[in-house]
């Protein structure tokens, strides 16, 4: 088992849509978590970030943690053509240094 | 330019050839990470640097793997005897502090094709 799981996609949503990317991690020590966007040839861009569970918003970008459950979501409302990329979902390690990702969900904006 | 810059850019290297990748973080971050990133695959970790300390290295795959930042700022990844599986992009990022709950800002990578 990854330490955290994304499906890969391509997941398609019709633009002006709501896209719902999920994510699943197994290590409970997890403190923190982050959603990264990665252009293709481009290097990844932290979008969000969440410590606490509940919901957290910016913008279009809502973030949910459940630590229960030990999974982490973000809802992009009103999708855009430039919301096109892979998003990375990540957790931060147990040594309070590395960030441990996903392999990302591609995600798709029809116009 | 205040982003986190790499270089080279492009890499290409023969079997057994060695490498060596440079990362120029943030002005004043105390630290670095470098991360490898396959093809369809999120980044992996390899090391983690705070100030010129080498506190994390459990990524590196190999003892072909050597990393420095000897003053602090400038990082280096050294691979020795390339073999066709280092071929990857490698990314460094750099963060304000020594904790992984801040925002890691990450450089453009280094593709390193191994022939």
């Amino acid at each position: 088992q990854k330490e955290v799981e994304q499906n890969s996609g391509p997941l398609s949503v019709p633009e002006g849509a709501i896209a719902s990317l999920n994510c699943t991690y197994s290590d409970r020590g997890s403190q923190s978590f982050f959603w990264y966007r990665q252009y293709s040839g481009k290097s990844p861009e932290l979008i969000m970030f969440i410590y606490s569970n509940g919901d957290k918003e910016d913008g279009r970008f809502t973030a949910q943690l459940n630590k229960a459950s030990q999974y982490v979501s973000l809802l992009i409302r009103d999708s855009q053509p430039s919301d096109s990329a892979t998003y990375l979902c990540a957790r931060g390690g147990s040594s309070a240094s590395k960030i441990i990702f996903g392999s990302g969900t591609r995600l798709s904006i029809r116009p | 330019g205040a982003g986190v810059s790499q270089s080279p850019r492009y890499k290409v290297a023969k079997r057994g050839q060695d490498v060596a990748l440079r990362c120029d973080p943030i002005s004043g971050h105390v630290s670095l990470f470098w991360y490898q990133q396959a093809l369809g695959q999120g980044p992996e970790f390899l090391t983690y640097f705070q100030n010129e300390a080498q506190l994390d290295k459990s990524g590196l795959p190999s003892d072909r793997f050597f990393a420095e930042r000897p003053e602090g700022s400038v990082s280096t990844l050294k691979i020795q005897r390339t073999q066709q599986e280092d071929s990857a992009v490698y990314l460094c990022a750099s963060s304000a502090t020594g904790t992984s709950g801040f925002e890691q800002f990450f450089g453009p990578g280094t593709r390193l094709t191994v022939l």
